[in-house]
């Protein structure tokens, strides 16, 4: 089945304490990209890859890092987490960019 | 940047009658319009897609318009269902950069009744 799978999908956690959330993708997709998701302010992009070793900021992308070592995988780094990263989370991937996304399930990250 | 405006922000219908969505976007440039329901407690998933080069797309219930000059598609769901209840994004591609990303209106939450 072709599926974007995220990792974890609920964390509560603390200031200071670095933290990373797996994306995986099955589906052999170029593109890998990064949301933020906040009540009233829609999808944010933070990150976004457009293949292996290719990666660009998107319009919030403050406090995080990624990396793309490999086609299927995007993770999501916060090396400091702080309270304004609390946020629910969405990976997606498609082949192009100009291609429809496919997201994941969503992580919830609450940061205390 | 691309700034993609989304109307209204909730719209309640009774089941059986149609909803429309509307987006309207600043990058003359753009030329990808999805759009996408997100159901609770899961990720956006694409219903519906556009492209510059066609006016109108029909899936079933489904239609998206475009209309380029003004900068402006819409999303209409006719005979609604109650499954049809969700929250819809509408996004258009910004090539503020080299490259193409997606830029998402704010969100359009859907109820529809019994």
């Amino acid at each position: 089945e072709a599926q974007v799978t995220q990792n974890p999908r609920y964390l509560i956690t603390v200031t200071g304490k670095k933290l990373t959330v797996t994306c995986s993708q099955n589906m052999n997709h170029e593109y890998m990209s990064w949301y933020r998701q906040d009540p009233g302010l829609g999808l944010r992009q933070i990150y976004y890859s457009m293949n292996v070793e290719v990666t660009d900021k998107g319009d919030v992308p403050e406090g995080y890092k990624v990396s793309r070592k490999e086609k299927r995988n995007f993770p999501l780094i916060l090396e400091s987490p702080s309270p304004n990263q609390t946020s629910l989370y969405f990976c997606a991937s498609s082949l192009y960019q100009e291609q429809p996304q496919h997201f994941g399930d969503g992580t919830r990250l609450s940061i205390l | 940047g691309e700034n993609v405006e989304q109307h209204p922000s909730t719209l309640s219908v009774q089941e059986g009658d149609s909803a429309v969505i509307k987006c309207t976007y600043s990058d003359s440039a753009s030329n990808y319009f999805p759009w996408y329901k997100q159901e609770l407690g899961k990720g956006p998933q694409l219903i519906i897609d556009i492209r510059s080069n066609v006016g109108e797309k029909k899936d079933q219930r489904i239609a998206v318009t475009l209309n380029k000059t003004a900068k402006h598609f819409s999303l209409h769901i006719t005979e609604t269902q109650p499954e049809d209840s969700a929250v819809y994004f509408c996004a258009a591609i910004y090539y503020g950069g080299s490259q193409g990303n997606l830029i998402f209106g704010k969100g359009t939450k859907l109820s529809v009744k019994p």
